[in-house]
């Protein structure tokens, strides 16, 4: 199993601010996710990391909003930028065990964001 | 990845047996099929996966239908900690989870 962690835990902010939520892995992962829970929702994916190339995004979100840095295999960041209240969530990471293989995928605690 | 489609809410006495269902008819061969449970908008826990025999860990177990069409989770002994939103999802990599709604399980004592 893969332990993650997630700087800040949570945050408050204001609305315009950007927000770079940090997530670190106590092994070396190929793949990382990002995911986004509004409340009373469903988790729904952000971004794949993969190291030493760019993130590839999902449906909805776009770099210019959601830039992601992925600069090893045991790290990466999620900046939420010119934040507005749609974008109070909880973001959450999680690591791909298995290379792809067919693994479970292991999450992060969250990043509680509420942006006034 | 295939859609899965579970029941809103479930009810389960403490003690007894917990069996979540869920759908997931239009999965594909290489598909397997993954529960995960989330508490208190923690981050989401691992529980079991599978793609074509039936599993068993320490949590729980899975039971996956010949067809493979659907799936039934199953916490032999449910106690009041796995009161929880119970996710199922399938994926053909284990890479990219697609959530559905989930199924909310209260545990009554």
């Amino acid at each position: 199993s893969a332990v993650i962690s997630q700087k800040p835990s949570r945050d408050i902010c204001q609305r315009g601010t950007s927000l770079t939520i940090q997530c670190q892995v106590d092994s070396q992962v190929t793949m990382m996710f990002w995911y986004r829970q509004q409340p009373g929702q469903s988790l729904t994916l952000i971004a794949t990391a993969n190291q030493g190339s760019e993130a590839t995004y999902e449906s909805g979100f776009v770099i210019d909003k959601f830039p992601i840095s992925r600069p090893n295999l045991t790290f990466s960041t999620l900046t939420v930028s010119n934040m507005s209240p749609e974008d109070s969530s909880i973001y959450l990471c999680s690591v791909d065990s298995s290379g792809g293989l067919g693994g479970e995928q292991f999450f992060g605690p969250g990043t509680r964001l509420t942006v006034l | 990845d295939a859609k899965t489609t579970q029941p809103t809410s479930m009810d389960c006495a403490e003690g007894r047996a917990a069996n979540l269902p869920c759908n997931h008819s239009t999965i594909s061969g290489n598909e397997y099929v993954y529960w995960y449970r989330q508490i208190h908008s923690q981050g989401p826990q691992y529980i079991i996966h599978g793609l074509k025999n039936n599993e068993t860990n320490e949590m729980a177990s899975l039971i996956i239908t010949e067809d493979r069409k659907s799936s039934t989770l199953i916490l032999p002994h449910a106690t009041l900690r796995d009161t929880a939103v119970y996710y199922c999802i399938a994926s053909n990599t284990g890479n990219q989870f697609y959530f559905g709604t989930g199924t909310s399980l209260t545990v009554i004592p």
